[in-house]
């Protein structure tokens, strides 16, 4: 099976702006989840999509939305970039429950100037 | 809430040294526990993973065991090599919220020729 992949791999927006990112989990898993990670920050949570149903959402502002389609592909959008907003944006996939293992994509880079 | 805490690195070893990296959880349920590895540029990659109390998981000579009375999940080796060099997070996701993961900070190992 393919892995997870994740587009645009790296992207450089200014601060104001809006960007979407894009996660294709692996075929058969109907749950991705959403992660920032920086280097002050560490590895959090930004939300969990089940069939396209939004089931569990971290502590982010409402900047930071996403979506899942029926094919199970999911994106994030973040509106009004700002600069602390630069992180790499991991996606993860799993066929469903908190005990299967999360498959990772390579993240999205993502710099704000 | 939840939490994970780990050790900080960065952890500098030598080749065939052995390695452990502490790790402890703050859960109010009882939840899965996981190692995962980020090599430089890459995603996360689950290590190893304890479903529950006194299982033992283990892959690739890294060994891992659940312990609930010390609320603990050390990761070890016997014997590490230059390509061991990687950040190493615990993790913990509880079966009432979903495919959340939460992630101790991260712990960087160096390990030289």
């Amino acid at each position: 099976k393919a892995g997870v992949t994740q587009t645009p791999r790296y992207l450089i927006k200014t601060r104001g702006q809006q960007v979407t990112l894009s996660c294709s989990p692996i075929s058969g898993h109907r749950s991705v989840s959403w992660y920032q990670q920086t280097p002050g920050q560490g590895l959090q949570f930004l939300f969990e999509y089940f069939s396209e149903t939004q089931r569990n959402k971290g502590n982010f502002p409402g900047r930071f939305s996403g979506r899942q389609f029926s094919n199970s592909r999911s994106e994030m959008n973040v509106s009004t970039l700002e600069l602390g907003d630069s992180a790499l944006y991991l996606c993860a996939s799993t066929e469903d429950s908190a005990y299967n293992e999360q498959f990772f994509g390579p993240g999205t880079r993502l710099t704000v100037l | 809430g939840d939490s994970v805490t780990q050790m900080e690195g960065p952890v500098t070893l030598s080749e065939e040294a052995f390695l452990t990296i502490n790790c402890t959880y703050t859960a109010t349920g009882y939840p899965s526990l996981f190692w995962y590895v980020q090599y430089p540029g890459e995603g996360l990659q689950l290590l190893l993973k304890a479903t529950k109390a006194d299982d033992k998981g283990s892959n690739k000579g890294f060994e891992a065991t659940y312990r609930k009375e010390t609320t603990s999940f050390h990761l070890e080796k016997g014997s590490v090599q230059v390509s061991d060099s990687a950040v190493y997070f615990c993790a913990l996701s509880d079966r009432n919220q979903g495919g959340k993961l939460i992630f101790g900070q991260g712990t960087e190992l160096s390990v030289k020729p």
